[in-house]
This record gives C-alpha cells, structure tokens and sequence, in this order.
C-alpha cells in the first residue's frame, strides 16, 4: 500500500513569492493534515481537512492557505513569503475519526 | 486541550529498557494518548495508543495509570537506531487541533 506522497521534494523561493506544496493521502484516508517543522523545532499544526472542508487551523496568518480535492489530495499555499517560513512542511493523512496519523516524507521550503 | 509535559532529553545504552513518562495533567474523559517517534529530517511515525491500563505491539508498551494522569512509553531493549524524538499527544481526534510537543530527544549509546 502507498503511503503519504509529497511532491516537492525541496523548493526554493525568494522573499514575497508564492509557494504550493501538494500532498496525497492513502487511498481510502479522508482527513488530511498540514504542519511546519522549523529545523531543530517541534512540529506546529497548520491546517486539517476532512471531505473537502477545512476542519481546523493553527495559529498561522492568513497567508497560509489551502484547500482538499474531491480525490482527497490537497495543496498548502504559501503567499507573500517570508525568511522565516523556511521549514519542513508535514502532510499526514489519517481516517475520519481516527488519531493515528501517517506522515509522508516533507517538503523542505527555503525561502532566500 | 490537554497539555502535555515530557522530559525534554535522555540518554541510555543499547539493549537496556527505556521509559518516557509524559504528563497531563488535565486529560478529559474522551482523550486518548498516542506516541509518535521521528527521526531526523523525516515524519513522525505512530507507535502507540491507549486509553487505560496497558497496551503493548510489537514496538512498545503504554501503561496508562488508573488517573490517567501520565502514561509511560516503555521501548525493551533499546538500540542505536532508536535514537529519535518522541512525542506524546492527548486528544480526542487527531486533527482537533493536534499540538505536537517538544518531544523527548532519546540517545541511545553503544
């Protein structure tokens, strides 16, 4: 069985850019979450989705921003990029209802 | 929320048993508590969770006292590639805004 796929791997962008990382659950997961890892930091929840909807969000400005697909994949969107939004973006997928949560591997975002 | 409160680092040598104690304190009736390990530069990976007594897999066993106040991550036989952070988390559903500690920093020496 898959697991959690993040795509992409690293991205490099500059001050005030826009940046999209994407994430796909495993198949059959409906809820999908986003965190941010600084290096050497503990990870901070973002975002979670469940059918399409936003369920729940962490204490991020409204810059970050993303959305579900019908096929349960999903996109962080990241507008008006700052030097300190360099970090490790986490995607994990879960069950509906279920707490245990499987991570993919991360997109390492440098912002320059 | 229930918070939770771990020991930020600990050290042990290989092949000897490892307990993590995490507080909370303030758990509600409904929250559960789940163990996740992660190695550098990678997702954390679930280990284990309970909601009372003891439960064990093939990784680890959770002892949950009567209070459920704290829970124990107990790992048997410890080796180097067991050198991670591991995090505790108690709540209801996993995405009721998941707060992910600072984990506790396991080294393990040969």
């Amino acid at each position: 069985e898959a697991g959690v796929t993040q795509s992409p791997t690293h991205l490099i962008k500059t001050r005030g850019q826009q940046a999209t990382l994407r994430c796909s659950p495993i198949s059959g997961h409906t809820s999908v979450y986003w965190y941010q890892q600084a290096l050497g930091l503990g990870l901070q929840f973002l975002l979670w989705y469940d059918e399409g909807e936003e369920r729940n969000r962490g204490n991020f400005p409204p810059r970050f921003s993303g959305r579900q697909f019908p096929n349960y994949s999903s996109e962080l969107n990241v507008n008006a990029l700052e030097l300190e939004d360099s970090a490790l973006y986490l995607c994990a997928s879960s069950l509906q209802g279920y707490n245990e949560q499987f991570f993919g591997p991360g997109t390492r975002l440098t912002v320059l | 929320l229930a918070k939770t409160t771990q020991p930020i680092s600990m050290d042990s040598y290989e092949g000897q048993e490892v307990n993590i104690t995490c507080s909370h304190n303030n758990i509600a009736t409904n929250d559960y508590i789940t163990w996740y390990q992660q190695f550098p530069s990678q997702g954390p990976r679930f280990i284990i969770q309970g909601y009372k007594t003891k439960v064990t897999n093939e990784v680890a066993s959770l002892f949950i006292p009567a209070d459920r106040k704290s829970s124990t991550l107990s790992l048997p036989r410890v080796s180097l590639s067991d050198t991670a952070v591991y995090y505790c988390l108690v709540g209801e559903r996993a995405g009721f805004k998941t707060i992910f500690g600072a984990g506790t920093r396991l080294f393990v020496k040969a």
